[in-house]
């Protein structure tokens, strides 16, 4: 079955700092994989994906994600962080096994950054 | 970028009766949108996979009869939660698949049963 998990419910990291939010998978063939944000009481903003070719992802808002397949890990980077970058992060896959456009979800990590 | 468009964004309704909510792919077609329910600080349930035209396909322990989901256009879909009751009581989010295939989400509606 296919699976996302994302290990840490929350990480803290001061305003300016890099910051790393991890996420493994289970899938059977090639991924594809999301990256998606929540801010309080709102809906999912798409920040990026990776469905082939180069491992390192740019996305929205100086977000970047590293896909090692070896690791079988797709985490969310930052190389500074930002007071604003606050939120809660869901990794996904979609559900290629079902031949829809299905998506899996993780089940969160909060990001809080410290001024 | 690709907006999807949810309405409304909070609702009331008393225990027993039905509420609507909308889902607008507003500036893209949609053949696909999906609902998802969220439960406080907890990740996105996928309740129903609805099809431009065709039944909806449900997840396995989500009741047909109980969460109607019609999608009539290829902008839009709803969502009616029948004989509603206090433990429907959540945030309900709708998304819809774009251009090249990236899906798209609402922003959510909130659902509070008295």
């Amino acid at each position: 079955a296919q699976s996302v998990a994302q290990p840490e419910d929350q990480v803290n990291v001061a305003e300016g700092n890099p910051l790393t939010v991890k996420c493994t998978y289970s899938v059977s063939g090639n991924p594809y994989l999301f990256w998606y944000v929540q801010y309080p009481n709102r809906g999912l903003q798409f920040l990026l994906k990776y469905i082939t070719g180069d491992n390192l992802v740019k996305g929205s808002y100086g977000f970047e994600a590293e896909f090692n397949k070896s690791q079988t890990s797709f985490h969310l980077k930052k190389p500074s962080a930002l007071v604003s970058d606050s939120a809660l992060y869901f990794c996904a896959v979609r559900d290629r096994a079902s031949g829809t456009y299905k998506y899996i979800f993780g089940t969160g990590t909060r990001l809080k950054v410290l001024a | 970028g690709a907006v999807v468009s949810q309405h409304p964004s909070w609702v009331i309704c008393k225990s027993g009766t039905s509420v609507k909510i909308e889902c607008r792919s507003l500036d893209f077609q949609a053949t696909t949108m999906f609902w998802y329910r969220q439960f406080p600080k907890q990740s996105l349930m996928l309740m129903a996979t609805s099809n431009e035209g065709s039944k909806a396909t449900y997840e396995q322990g989500v009741e047909k009869d109980k969460f109607l989901i019609n999608h009539a256009s290829l902008t839009l879909s709803t969502l009616t939660v029948t004989s509603a009751h206090p433990e429907d009581s959540s945030f309900y989010i709708c998304s819809a698949r774009g251009r090249e295939n990236t899906i798209y989400f609402g922003e959510g509606s909130w659902l509070t049963v008295v």
